[in-house]
């Protein structure tokens, strides 16, 4: 069964500073994807990782794959405000017709 | 642009009633997705879609029914609603193997509360 883990599940930090949040999954998986979702709202699609070593950067936001290790991870560079938010790691699994395993969600409060 | 429309918004039943959320999307998207999201919690899978006609059970499906007679709806059918489906549900869609790993669009969701 493909498991998905993050962490940390809750982080709270000044603005101005970096931090990674990390995502495993259990099982092989060629496709990573980060979502964002602010309190009350729906999931917006931040990026696609579709390869090992994948590298997506926007703005202060950049996300890689390392798919033989099983981890992806999501670089905050000089945070905002305006990224607080809830972000999510989701893993497609092989062969399941695009059904995505989710993570439990790392929600990031940045403080001004 | 609507992308994927969710009604209704916002819900309250009483344990028991039965209700249909209702789902459209106008991209043309072959597959459809139905969520469920608990508090604090990531997205469960209930059922999936990968074309009109063709349904399948997600991790969750149990006091859950779909259909998919078009490629545009995908109303979620709740029978006999009890509090364990107190939850924020989200419909989504994507294009599938023909567009390659295009991510998913989601609603804006239900909100359903059952007392």
């Amino acid at each position: 069964e493909l498991k998905v883990e993050q962490n940390p599940l809750f982080l709270s930090m000044q603005e101005g500073k970096n931090y990674t949040i990390y995502c495993n999954y259990s099982t092989t998986s060629d496709r990573l994807y980060w979502y964002r979702q602010d309190p009350g709202k729906s999931l917006e699609s931040l990026f696609v990782l579709l390869s090992n070593g994948a590298v997506k950067q926007e703005g202060r936001l950049m996300a890689s794959l390392d798919t033989k290790a099983r981890l992806s991870t999501l670089h905050i560079t000089a945070a905002v405000h305006d990224l607080s938010a809830t972000y999510f790691c989701a893993v497609d699994e092989r062969d399941s017709n695009y059904q995505l395993i989710w993570g439990a969600g790392t929600k990031l409060i940045i403080k001004p | 642009n609507a992308g994927v429309t969710q009604t209704p918004k916002f819900r309250i039943l009483k344990i028991g009633q039965s209700m249909t959320l209702q789902c459209t999307q106008d991209m043309n998207h072959n597959y459809m997705y139905w969520y469920r999201q608990d508090p604090g919690m990531g997205l469960k899978l209930i059922y999936y879609s990968v074309g009109a006609g063709i349904t399948d059970k997600g991790e969750v499906p149990n006091g859950y029914n779909v259909s998919r007679s078009t490629t545009e709806d995908f109303p979620l059918r709740l029978e006999l609603a009890a509090p364990s489906q107190t939850s924020v549900y989200f419909c989504a869609s994507s294009p599938g193997v023909a567009s390659g790993n295009q991510p998913q669009h989601f609603g804006d969701g239900t909100r359903l509360s059952i007392l």
